[in-house]
């Protein structure tokens, strides 16, 4: 089975905080994905990478960078966190095949608090 | 970028219904297109998906049909059952640019099957 892992279930940070928030995948996956997903706004991507050191930008990358040093690991580092940023935060991976994307395997999530 | 579009936000049947949700994208590089199932306080898993060189797929009581011409895709669950009920998101992916493996979902359909 894919897992992908999410360090932190829930998470508390005060405004203007470093936040990182960490996710592993244990599949040898190119891609690897953020995403954040708020009532009636569905799933946003933040940023996704599809190779070591490689991102590129998603739809909402403002305030938000990436880093991914290793192959299995992607975290999503919040420069310095606000209020708007409380949300619930998805990380994702999946493999390349020849024709391009495959299944997209999503970790637990992080629900993030900015107070 | 892709933009992908998706209606309605929320369905309501009763058992034994079918249940389609549609979903447009604007770029014409996509050339794979899955659905997740999200059920409360869980993560998004795929249902099915299909790819731009296929028209329609099946699974069971769940199909999947696309038109690359006009740019829709769209969800069929027939015979729905309480279990059903979740939030659905349809999601485009592709090569962009020099890089891989984009994945922009729309904002989620509230499926509730009534018994």
């Amino acid at each position: 089975d894919v897992k992908v892992t999410q360090s932190s279930r829930y998470l508390v940070k005060r405004t203007g905080e470093k936040v990182f928030l960490e996710c592993v995948q244990d599949m040898d996956h190119e891609n690897m994905f953020w995403y954040r997903q708020d009532p009636g706004l569905g799933l946003r991507l933040i940023y996704f990478s599809y190779d070591v050191k490689m991102k590129e930008k998603g739809d909402i990358p403002e305030g938000y960078s990436v880093s991914r040093e290793k192959k299995e690991r992607f975290s999503l580092i919040l420069e310095s966190a606000s209020t708007n940023q409380t949300s619930m935060y998805l990380c994702a991976s999946s493999l390349v095949l020849g024709g391009g994307n495959t299944e997209a395997f999503f970790g637990q999530g992080t629900r993030l608090t900015v107070v | 970028g892709e933009n992908v579009e998706q209606h309605p936000s929320t369905l309501s049947v009763q058992e034994g219904d079918s249940a389609v949700i549609k979903c447009t994208y604007s770029d014409s590089a996509s050339n794979y297109f899955p659905w997740y199932k999200q059920e409360l306080g869980k993560r998004p898993q795929l249902i099915i998906d299909i790819r731009s060189n296929v028209g329609e797929k099946k699974d069971q009581r769940i199909a999947v049909t696309l038109n690359k011409t006009a740019k829709h895709f769209s969800l069929h669950i027939t015979e729905t059952q309480p279990e059903d009920s979740a939030v659905y998101f349809c999601a485009a992916g592709g090569y962009y640019g020099g890089s891989q493996g984009n994945l922009i979902f729309g904002k989620g359909t509230k499926l509730s099957v009534k018994p």
